[in-house]
């Protein structure tokens, strides 16, 4: 049974640096063909796409959010973590982790339950 | 980036009718294009993906088409659970999500 599970703080102030650790069970970031993305959904608004790693340690990045955003996996401890620098009010969102493969989907087939992290002083 | 624009943005039917909703990409996403449903407070749920494929124990009234730029997910009789929000995402360059549909009771 694979689950994910985002953990963070809930709470950051503006110009700080957030940092989101997805822990995940029932499947390897080893595995060829897997990955797990970083996707988040502001109040009320659409899901955004920001980052994503493969078993091949392959990084994709949010063109618009790429000078901000660091991802990195430790399949040893099966955990993802996604930095955000600067953050924003606008950055006020759900943040949610996800599993997907490349075969045969491409798509996110689970997902966790999602963090929200409200930026303000 | 490539722009999914989906329509209408709100649609107001009743159970029983056939629901279908829009998906225009900005440029060629080939196949590449995935359907997801959200309901209020819950993570999303994949339910089409390569424009035309169901995913495992979606049931048979939801489909897609499309190719290009053009894409349709239809329900074929709505049940009272299929009232919800639905993105498009294309996996084409990079991924990005529509801005969604809100598929309301009428």
């Amino acid at each position: 049974q694979i689950t994910l599970k985002e953990s963070g703080p809930t709470l950051v102030k503006p110009t700080q640096t957030l940092t989101l650790t997805c822990t995940f069970s029932g499947f390897s970031l080893s595995t060829s063909g897997v990955g797990v993305g970083w996707i988040r959904q502001p109040p009320g608004k659409a899901l955004e796409w920001l980052a994503l790693i493969y078993w091949d340690d392959d990084k994709r990045y949010s063109p618009s959010l790429k000078s901000r955003l660091t991802i990195t996996k430790d399949t040893s401890k099966n955990q993802v973590v996604l930095t955000m620098t600067n953050m924003d009010p606008v950055d006020t969102a759900t943040y949610y982790c996800a599993h997907l493969e490349m075969a045969p989907t491409g798509g996110i087939d689970y997902w966790g339950q999602g963090t929200l992290v409200t930026v303000s002083s | 980036e490539i722009v999914l624009t989906q329509s209408p943005a709100t649609l107001s039917l009743s159970p029983g009718e056939r629901a279908t909703l829009s998906c225009r990409a900005s440029q060629s996403v080939s196949s590449y294009l995935a359907w997801y449903q959200q309901k209020p407070g819950q993570a999303p749920r994949l339910l089409i993906y390569d424009a035309s494929n169901r995913a495992t124990g979606i049931p048979a009234r939801f489909s897609g088409s499309g190719s290009g730029t053009d894409f349709t997910l239809t329900i074929s009789s709505l049940e009272p659970e299929d009232f919800a929000v639905y993105y498009c995402q294309q996996r084409s360059n990079w991924r990005t999500f529509g801005q969604g549909t809100k598929l309301e009771i009428k």
